[in-house]
């Protein structure tokens, strides 16, 4: 039982390249996240996915794209990588709904050249 | 939508008290309490809902009063092992925020 994995665990773009990051969990949970981390600012909900192929948005999804196409998957797409997007990434999955308890995963870290 | 937490940072000598506020100017439905150690993921402590109910996890404490939008997180006997960065959080709907953070570093 690996819980929540993400892959890659470090990146390095250069402004205007694109790449995807993958969240996978095996507990069969409905709900999963992506949220960014910056220094002092704690974390961010990116996009959010209540079921397989469902998305929404959350508090800050400019320059973000997101597919839920499986339930154990949920991918994170930067079309044109720029500075300001270099943080570190979590995802999270929660069984049942949004008041529950969150598994994250161990995080990417991406810095855009 | 952001709560906000305070301090900021405090620094604890081993076995010392410490407090973290959490405050939101939004309705509190329930709340979440994470701690996440520097270069790792946050871990979940407890959830606190409606009720202003107390929750408790080995020497770590909770209390939540949602007529005043507020949370606080009780840390007793402080160990090395509770450094790290707290965070509380709420969801609205389906979505979720997290505070603004509070450092805690335990010396001995």
């Amino acid at each position: 039982n690996a819980g929540v994995t993400q892959t890659p665990k470090f990146r390095v773009l250069k402004t205007g390249q694109s790449m995807t990051l993958l969240c996978a969990q095996d507990m069969n949970h409905e709900y999963m996240y992506w949220y960014r981390q910056d220094p002092g600012m704690g974390l961010r909900l990116i996009h959010y996915s209540v079921g397989e192929g469902t998305t929404a948005k959350g508090e800050v999804p400019d320059g973000y794209n997101v597919s839920r196409l499986k339930k154990q998957n949920f991918l994170l797409g930067l079309e044109s990588a720029a500075p300001s997007q270099t943080s570190v990434y979590f995802c999270a999955s929660i069984a049942g709904f949004s008041y529950n308890e969150q598994f994250f995963g161990p995080g990417t870290r991406l810095t855009v050249l | 939508q952001q709560p906000v937490q305070s301090p900021q940072a405090v620094i604890l000598r081993e076995g010392e008290d410490a407090v973290i506020n959490c405050s939101s100017s939004k309705a509190l439905y329930s709340v979440h309490w994470y701690r996440q150690k520097h270069g790792e993921a946050p871990v979940f402590l407890m959830i606190l809902l409606k009720g202003g109910e107390q929750k408790g996890h080995d020497k770590i404490s909770a209390s939540f009063n949602e007529k005043k939008q507020q949370s606080s997180l009780y840390l007793t006997a402080s160990q090395l092992s509770y450094s790290g960065t707290y965070f509380c959080g709420t969801g609205t709907g389906n979505q979720f925020y997290f505070g603004t953070g509070t450092s805690l570093t335990v010396i001995p």
